[in-house]
């Protein structure tokens, strides 16, 4: 069975501090990667994702997410955090074959909050 | 460009009765889900609809009915509602990756 873990429920940084986004997953076959963001009173916006190729990849706003094939991981990391990112972060993973192809598959949050 | 649009936005019902919410989405997406999030438990699907015509049960599809209308359109139904199926509910679409969400609609049942 695939499972998505993050590790922190809630991060607590101040401005101008680096943050990490900690996300594990299990899954018997390969596996599409997601994070996704959600503001206060807002449904979710697509942050990033590793479909293939390069195992590093960015956000326009600073975010980036690395694949760890060997660690099932998918980190989410900004070297220096806004007042405005505050918000839940999701990760989340969709599996390549299956009965279930295209469903994804969801951690249970990170809330980050950033304080001045 | 609207993407995922879901109505209403809010709702407070009382235990036993029945209501649909409704999803749309404009990107001509073949795949319509549905999910419920809830404090610390993340999303969870309910129904999904692989393709207009087809339905399938996700994780917690227990108390609720979908309808796939045609491709835009895809429903969910709580018949007789319940105080555990208070939750923020999202539909989303995709044809590939990644899924597209609505702003959610939050429900509340007393």
């Amino acid at each position: 069975a695939q499972s998505v873990t993050q590790l922190d429920s809630q991060v607590p940084v101040f401005e101008e501090a680096p943050v990490e986004l900690r996300c594990n997953y299990s899954s018997s076959v390969s596996v599409y990667l997601f994070w996704y963001v959600q503001y206060p009173n807002q449904g979710l916006q697509l942050l990033l994702k590793y479909l293939s190729g390069s195992t590093l990849v960015e956000s326009i706003n600073g975010f980036e997410a690395e694949f760890n094939k060997s660690q099932t991981s998918f980190h989410l990391r900004k070297p220096s955090v806004h007042i405005s990112d505050t918000a839940e972060y999701f990760c989340a993973v969709s599996l390549l074959r299956g009965s279930t192809l295209g469903r994804l598959y969801f951690g249970r949050g990170t809330q980050l909050t950033v304080w001045p | 460009n609207a993407g995922v649009t879901q109505t209403p936005k809010f709702q407070v019902l009382k235990t036993g009765q029945s209501m649909t919410l409704q999803c749309a989405q404009d990107m001509n997406h073949n795949s319509m889900y549905w999910y419920r999030q809830d404090p610390g438990m993340g999303l969870r699907l309910i129904y999904y609809s692989a393709s207009e015509g087809t339905t399938d049960k996700g994780e917690v599809p227990n108390g609720y009915n979908v309808s796939r209308l045609n491709k835009r359109e895809f429903s969910l139904r709580l018949e007789s509602a319940a105080p555990s199926q208070t939750s923020v509910y999202f539909c989303a679409s995709r044809e590939s990756q990644p899924q597209h969400f609505g702003d959610g609609t939050r429900l509340s049942i007393l």
